[in-house]
């Protein structure tokens, strides 16, 4: 059974700052899709970044950005030039097919002004 | 364009008890699936359904059953509650029952609380 592992239950980053958060994972899979959500105060998930395991490029979207390490089974988020409004809870998953995305424990961003 | 709506957003039960759960997928979106979260935890996959037919399950027990309907809507069912059962209860609607890397559209959830 595939596990996603997020070693990080809580993080800080001053404002404006760089924050990298970590997630691993187990597969025998080789194609797979990767994503990364945010769970605000008001629960709902909203998508951050995803990324395709035949994708070798990693994925950017603006301020977020990952680093896929497909032989390591690893995919951190960047978050650049962290704002107050990035404060969640942030959510490694993984998904094969269908809607059933293995989410990890979660890691909870703190920002501070 | 109308996006995913939880009913009821809190609800209390007592053990024993049944609990249906509402979920309005976003417009067009054909596949439903229900995540549990318990406090402190990522979701769980609890299962999803695509054009009325459960097309997936996780490791829940019969007591969690649901319906989809021919508007899409659906519903998750739990029997007999358990305090374990206490948790937020996501649905997640999108396109395809196989969309890849398709965006999952998430509701706000339903946070149920067993006593």
């Amino acid at each position: 059974a595939q596990t996603v592992t997020q070693s990080q239950p809580e993080m800080s980053v001053q404002e404006a700052e760089t924050v990298t958060l970590s997630c691993t994972y187990d597969t025998s899979e080789s194609d797979y899709y990767l994503f990364w959500y945010k769970q605000p105060p008001s629960r709902q998930m909203i998508l951050v970044i995803r990324q395709e395991a035949y994708k070798q490029q990693n994925a950017t979207e603006n301020r977020f950005s990952v680093n896929f390490q497909k032989a390591a089974k690893s995919f951190s988020l960047k978050i650049s030039d962290s704002q107050l409004g990035d404060a969640a809870m942030y959510f490694c998953a993984y998904r094969r097919f269908g809607n059933k995305l293995v989410f990890g424990a979660g890691t909870i961003l703190r920002v501070k002004s | 364009e109308t996006g995913v709506t939880q009913s009821p957003t809190h609800l209390i039960k007592t053990r024993g008890q049944q609990v249906t759960l509402r979920c309005s997928s976003q417009s067009g979106h054909n596949t439903v699936s229900w995540y549990q979260q318990a406090l402190g935890q990522g979701p769980q996959f609890i299962f999803q359904y695509y054009r009325e037919e459960e097309n997936g399950r996780g490791n829940f027990p019969p007591r969690f059953s649901g319906l989809q309907f021919p508007n899409y809507s659906s519903e998750l069912n739990v029997n007999a509650l358990e305090l374990d059962d206490s948790a937020l209860y996501l649905c997640a609607s999108s396109l395809s029952r196989t969309s890849g890397s398709g965006e999952l559209f998430f509701g706000e959830g339903s946070r149920l609380t067993v006593l």
